[in-house]
């Protein structure tokens, strides 16, 4: 079955870095991605990465891919005070990327 | 990216009755998918919405619970039935335009008392 798994929390300070952690049981995973949730508001596609990549990089966001060990990460740059959110990877196992497992997500609090 | 509606964004209900969530989009889309959201939970998919024919549920999700309606391709209805404390849960509609680019809507927080 699919099981994906994160951390509940992070905290960091304003101008760090932040890295949040992502673990998944699904070999077949096609796409993993990340999502951002601020409070009251829905989620927000942040970056994906394609499960034959390594890396991606994006701005400040950089997605590390460790396939032979299923996990993912996310590192934010020159962490904000707006980047306080929670924070859910997610993967999905069909081409079409829609079929989404999310982890439980980690809520970052960044402190200035 | 689509821009997503929900109605209502928030209600509580009382026990044993049914509440009817709507989502808009704002462009033709081809898949549409329901989520619940527990309490300090990730987010479960609970069905996809198809055009013109029933909704695929997940396991553990069944149409008597949450009948999902698809008219077109800009709009879907979940009417969570007969609730329960246990459905007080945020309800969130999603959207896929093409690949890999899956879109949220606000939600629709529950409370069932």
């Amino acid at each position: 079955g699919e099981d994906v798994e994160q951390s509940l929390f992070l905290s960091v300070r304003e101008g760090d870095s932040s890295v949040i952690n992502c673990t998944y049981t699904d070999s077949s995973s096609t796409y993993l991605y990340w999502y951002k949730q601020e409070p009251g508001a829905g989620l927000q596609l942040l970056t994906y990465i394609f499960s034959n990549m390594d890396m991606k990089q994006d701005q400040r966001l950089t997605v590390l891919l460790n396939k032979k060990d299923k996990h993912l990460s996310l590192r934010i740059a020159d962490t904000q005070t707006g980047d306080s959110a929670i924070y859910f990877c997610a993967e999905s196992v069909n081409n079409a990327g829609n079929m989404l497992t999310f982890g439980g997500g980690t809520r970052l609090m960044v402190k200035p | 990216s689509a821009v997503i509606s929900q109605k209502p964004s928030r209600d509580i209900c009382q026990r044993g009755t049914s509440l009817t969530i709507q989502c808009q989009v704002d462009s033709q889309v081809t898949m549409m998918f329901w989520y619940r959201q527990q309490p300090g939970q990730s987010l479960t998919l609970i069905a996809t919405a198809n055009q013109g024919s029933e909704a695929t549920y997940e396991s553990g999700f069944v149409i008597d619970k949450f009948p999902i309606s698809r008219p077109n391709l800009t709009f879907s209805t979940l009417t969570v039935s007969n609730m329960s404390p246990e459905d007080s849960s945020i309800y969130l509609c999603s959207v896929a335009e093409g690949i890999h680019e899956q879109y949220f809507g606000p939600g629709t927080r529950l409370t069932v008392t």
